[in-house]
């Protein structure tokens, strides 16, 4: 059974850059999906933020492109992000799930259980 | 605020049949691509629970439906259970905005 457990700073300041990781078992990364981060706050609800394959390929949100790098360590079955210049609305329970091809869209499962992180100067 | 629209709530007695409205636009539900619902208990993540319109993964009760027509789809339950209290998000991918969109949830209360 695939497990996924994100680890982050919990708070931070205003243009700090947010590193959040996520430990992947039960499944090999190296052995193919999609890897991607969600966030969920109040004011915007569930947002995708990005996915990365296993060969580095990645997927971004437009909205976020610019301030998001994801990542992959296939040594420690791991992916990570990174969001830059962050402010209070980047606030949100941050989550690792695994994006699923499917034929007219895709789809996200399973998820991890969420990493609080509030911007607060 | 979001890009597909779901009621804020919806409410049902124990037993009973209720449905779930997503609706979006030509750039999403509508231009074809398909619709997925998921269930989030207070303090969890989300969990998927329909993938393609209408598929139900392991260990989703048949009790669960999925259906999308046109610009919109609906996530209905049957035979209402006091441990189907939870928010539900429907979520589709949006070839304008280039990514995945949710809805911004449902709150199912369970009289």
């Amino acid at each position: 059974q695939v497990h996924l457990q994100e680890s982050g700073p919990g708070l931070m300041k205003p243009s700090e850059t947010l590193s959040l990781t996520c430990s992947v078992s039960g499944y090999s990364i190296r052995s193919g999906y999609y890897w991607g981060w969600m966030r969920q706050s109040p004011g915007k609800g569930l947002q995708w933020i990005g996915s990365i394959y296993r060969s580095g390929g990645t997927l971004y949100n437009p909205s976020l492109e610019s301030r998001v790098t994801i990542s992959v360590d296939m040594s420690k079955n791991q992916i990570s992000l990174s969001l830059r210049s962050v402010t209070a609305a980047d606030t949100a329970v941050y989550y690792c799930t695994r994006h699923r091809s499917w034929g007219a869209g895709d789809y996200f499962d399973p998820w991890g259980q969420g990493s609080l992180v509030t911007v607060s100067s | 605020q979001s890009v597909l629209t779901q009621p804020p709530s919806v409410s049902g007695a124990p037993g009973q049949r209720v449905t779930i409205s997503c609706t979006g636009n030509t750039s999403n539900i509508g231009a074809g691509f398909d619709v997925h619902w998921y269930v989030q208990l207070p303090g969890t993540a989300p969990k998927l629970l329909i993938y393609g319109n209408n598929n139900r993964p392991s260990g989703v009760p048949d009790r669960f439906s999925g259906s999308k027509s046109a610009t919109s789809a609906s996530l209905a339950i049957t035979g209402l259970q006091a441990e189907d209290e939870a928010y539900y998000y429907c979520q589709s991918y949006d070839s304008s905005l280039v990514g995945s969109v949710f809805g911004g949830g449902t709150k199912l209360t369970v009289l």
